[in-house]
């Protein structure tokens, strides 16, 4: 129980395009998901909590406007990229926590982004 | 002061060894600990939770908490290579309501 898949789990895109990642619990419902974003050998940092059919709360120092998440339903949370630049190159995990469960989090696989 | 701290290692041991992992948190009020395992390249596995004090076997692993020390561990026994990871240490404390604060891992490799 309690998986996580993400879409796609890499992405490769030209300077100033858009990328969506989805993030899906599985098998079962998830009222809070997590983004986070990790450079190589370096710690999770935690860039945003989404909340289903809310906006999204963001941690100090993260733009909303270029890292757009919506939450439309209990399975699934969506992360968009706006105007990508290679700094933006990452390795991006979803996380979710089980309704009334303890704050355990489940993470996904990661979408590793390279933007050229 | 960190509000999760962990030596970031490496921890090096012998295969078939116990590797003891410790972290340390902040003087807030917290209620559940966890363990995650992340191999390189991957992202976390979660591996083991705890809420109350005293210690919690799953397998080959072993978490303690001691609140009033403000500690805990992660015990593993008969280590293997394939337990070469970096082990991240989690908090959940109250005033942050279902977020969790993460350590910086520590570095385990076990050497057959």
């Amino acid at each position: 129980g309690a998986v996580v898949s993400q879409h796609p789990s890499w992405v490769i895109c030209k300077s100033g395009t858009s990328v969506k990642i989805e993030c899906r619990s599985l098998d079962f419902q998830a009222t809070t998901m997590f983004w986070y974003r990790q450079f190589p050998k370096q710690s999770l940092m935690l860039m945003a909590t989404s909340n289903e059919g809310s906006k999204a709360t963001y941690e100090q120092g993260v733009e909303k406007d270029k890292f757009l998440i919506n939450h439309a339903s209990l399975t699934l949370s969506t992360l968009t990229v706006t105007s990508a630049h290679p700094e933006d190159s990452s390795f991006y995990i979803c996380s979710a926590i089980v309704a009334g469960g303890w704050y355990e989090q489940f993470f996904g696989p990661g979408t590793r982004l390279t933007v050229l | 002061q960190k509000e999760v701290e962990q030596n970031s290692g490496p921890l090096s041991v012998p295969e078939g060894a116990i590797a003891s992992l410790n972290c340390t948190y902040s003087d807030r009020v917290s209620q559940s600990f966890f363990w995650y395992r992340q191999y390189s390249g991957k992202s976390p596995e979660l591996i083991m939770s705890i809420y109350s004090n005293g210690d919690k076997e799953d397998g080959r692993f072993t978490a303690q908490l001691n609140k009033a020390s403000q500690y805990v561990s992660l015990l593993i026994r008969d280590s293997q290579p394939s337990d070469s990871a970096t082990y991240l240490c989690a908090v959940s404390f109250i005033e942050y309501g279902n977020k969790l604060v993460f350590g910086a891992g520590t570095i385990l490799r076990v050497k057959s």
